[in-house]
C-alpha cells in the first residue's frame, strides 16, 4: 500500500521567501509528527497531531514556524521569512494510533535549502 | 530532558564481522526504545524495538536488549552483509498518551565492505 508521501522532495528558497511542506499520511492513520533532520544530525521534533488536534508543538523552533492539519489527514508546515539556519531535511511521519509508541513510518522528506 | 547518545561513526566492517553499535539514554520515566535504520536513498524505517526493561527487540539478524540497569540499548549483528550497509539512528519514545514524540541519536553510518 501507499506509505507517507511528502512534496517537494527539494526546495530551493532564497532568505525571507515563505515556504509550503507538504505531508501525506498513510490513510486512516491517528498520529502526525514532524521532524527536522540537519546534516549529519538526527532527526529532532517538532510538532505532533492527533487527527487534526495539535496537541504538541514544543519543538518549533521560532513562531515563523506553523504547522496545520485541518481535515486529519494531509498536514502542511509552513515556514515563514526562511532563513539559512532553516535549511535542513524535514521529515513527516505518521502511525496508526496513540499508544503505539513508536512505530512511526516515515515519508522521504523535503530537503530544504535557504540560500 | 529526554537523550540519547549513540556511538559516533562512520564504521566500516568486513563482510561476515560481528556489528555493535552502542546506544545509551537518558530519560525522566520508562520509555520504549527503538533502532530506525535509513537504507541509501530510502526514508527512516523501524529496525526493531523494545517496550520495558530486559525485552530484547530483533529483526532481520540484529538484536538489542533493554538494560536498565546500565540505560542501554545497544545493537548488534552476528555477521553482517553489505547490504546492511546504512545509517543507523536509536530512538527512544516516553509518549504518554497522545505524545509519543520520538527522541533520537546522532546516527551511525555504517558501511560492510565484501
Amino acid at each position: 500500500g501507499a506509505g507517507v508521501s511528502q512534496s517537494p522532495r527539494y526546495k530551493v528558497a532564497k532568505r525571507g521567501q515563505d515556504v509550503a511542506l507538504r505531508c501525506d499520511p498513510i490513510s486512516g492513520h491517528v498520529s502526525l509528527f514532524w521532524y527536522q533532520q540537519a546534516l549529519g544530525q538526527g532527526p529532532e521534533f517538532l510538532t505532533y497531531f492527533q487527527n487534526e488536534a495539535q496537541l504538541d508543538k514544543s519543538g518549533l523552533p521560532s513562531d515563523r514556524f506553523f504547522a496545520e492539519r485541518p481535515e486529519g489527514s494531509v498536514s502542511t508546515l509552513k515556514i515563514q521569512r526562511t532563513q539559512q539556519e532553516d535549511s535542513a531535511v524535514y521529515l513527516c511521519a505518521s502511525s496508526l494510533a496513540p499508544g503505539i509508541r513508536g512505530e512511526q513510518y516515515f515519508g522521504p522528506g523535503t530537503r530544504l535549502t535557504v540560500t | 530532558g529526554n537523550s540519547v547518545t549513540q556511538m559516533e561513526g562512520p564504521v566500516t566492517l568486513s563482510e561476515e564481522a560481528f556489528l555493535t553499535i552502542n546506544c545509551t539514554y537518558t530519560a525522566t520515566g520508562y520509555p520504549s526504545l527503538f533502532w530506525y535504520v535509513q537504507y541509501p536513498g530510502e526514508g527512516l524505517q523501524l529496525l526493531l524495538k523494545a517496550t520495558k526493561a530486559d525485552d530484547k527487540g530483533s529483526n532481520k539478524g540484529f538484536e538489542a536488549t533493554y538494560r536498565k540497569e546500565t540505560t542501554s540499548f545497544h545493537l548488534e549483528k552476528g555477521s553482517v552483509q553489505v547490504s546492511d550497509s546504512a545509517v543507523y539512528f536509536c530512538a527512544l519514545s516516553e509518549g504518554n498518551f497522545g505524545n509519543e514524540k520520538l527522541t533520537f541519536g546522532t546516527g551511525t553510518r555504517l558501511t560492510i565492505i565484501p
